[in-house]
């Protein structure tokens, strides 16, 4: 079945360094893969998403680039801020059959002053 | 626009206890999701519904598990009896029919001792 692999965490990083946070899939065909945020305390908010290979899903300095050759879905960001500390979740939904996210284990981002 | 709205946020109850949970999606969003997510881990689909029909309930724990969406609005989740290992974040998810972006309620955070 589908499946989403994601790094294992916590990630610690200081304010102003470079993130990136991996994210693998299995899926036949064609998914949709998107990322997800979830603040302490809260429910979980879509960050970004992309819905064809090589699209480039892009929002808040965030960014993640599907590439289908290499089945991942990376996120990065250039320069991230104490605000930015939460748990990031890689997902997909097939292309066909069950309209269900596929959710990888998560992965928590610490940024310190 | 409001967005998923579910109560109550947090439950504590006693094993063999009855618990139920309630979720208002986002006004228009013909599609509902009740996921569960585990401490550290990501959410798993229990039910979905299109409109007042449950279109996957594949992974619902029907023994003791049960819901409902009798007007194609809101929906209520219901757990009897509960057991420790019920202890979890219940999801509520909505979204337009066949869309692929889904729009996610705070939570409820049950404890069962």
């Amino acid at each position: 079945g589908d499946s989403v692999t994601q790094m294992e965490g916590p990630v610690t990083l200081s304010e102003e360094a470079f993130l990136t946070i991996n994210c693998t899939y299995t899926a036949t065909g064609y998914p949709s893969l998107f990322w997800y945020v979830q603040y302490p305390g809260e429910g979980l908010q879509l960050l970004l998403k992309a819905t064809k290979a090589d699209d480039k899903g892009s929002n808040k300095g965030f960014e993640a680039t599907y590439r289908k050759e290499t089945t991942s879905f990376h996120l990065e960001k250039g320069s991230v801020q104490v605000s930015d500390s939460a748990v990031y979740f890689c997902a997909l939904i097939p292309y066909t059959g069950r309209r269900a996210l596929t959710f990888g284990s998560g992965t928590r981002l610490q940024v310190q002053p | 626009e409001a967005g998923v709205v579910q109560s109550p946020r947090y439950k504590i109850i006693e094993k063999k206890q009855p618990v139920a949970f309630w979720c208002n999606p986002i006004s228009g969003h013909n599609t509902l999701y009740w996921y569960l997510q585990n401490l550290g881990q990501g959410p798993e689909l229990l039910i979905r519904y299109e409109n007042e029909e449950a279109v996957d309930d594949s992974q619902l724990p029907k023994d003791r598990f049960s819901a409902e969406r009798l007007k194609g609005v809101d929906s209520t989740l219901k757990i009897q009896p509960a057991e420790l290992g019920d202890s979890a974040v219940y999801l509520c998810a909505s979204s337009y029919e066949g869309g692929n972006e889904q729009f996610f309620g705070p939570g409820t955070r049950l404890t069962v001792l």
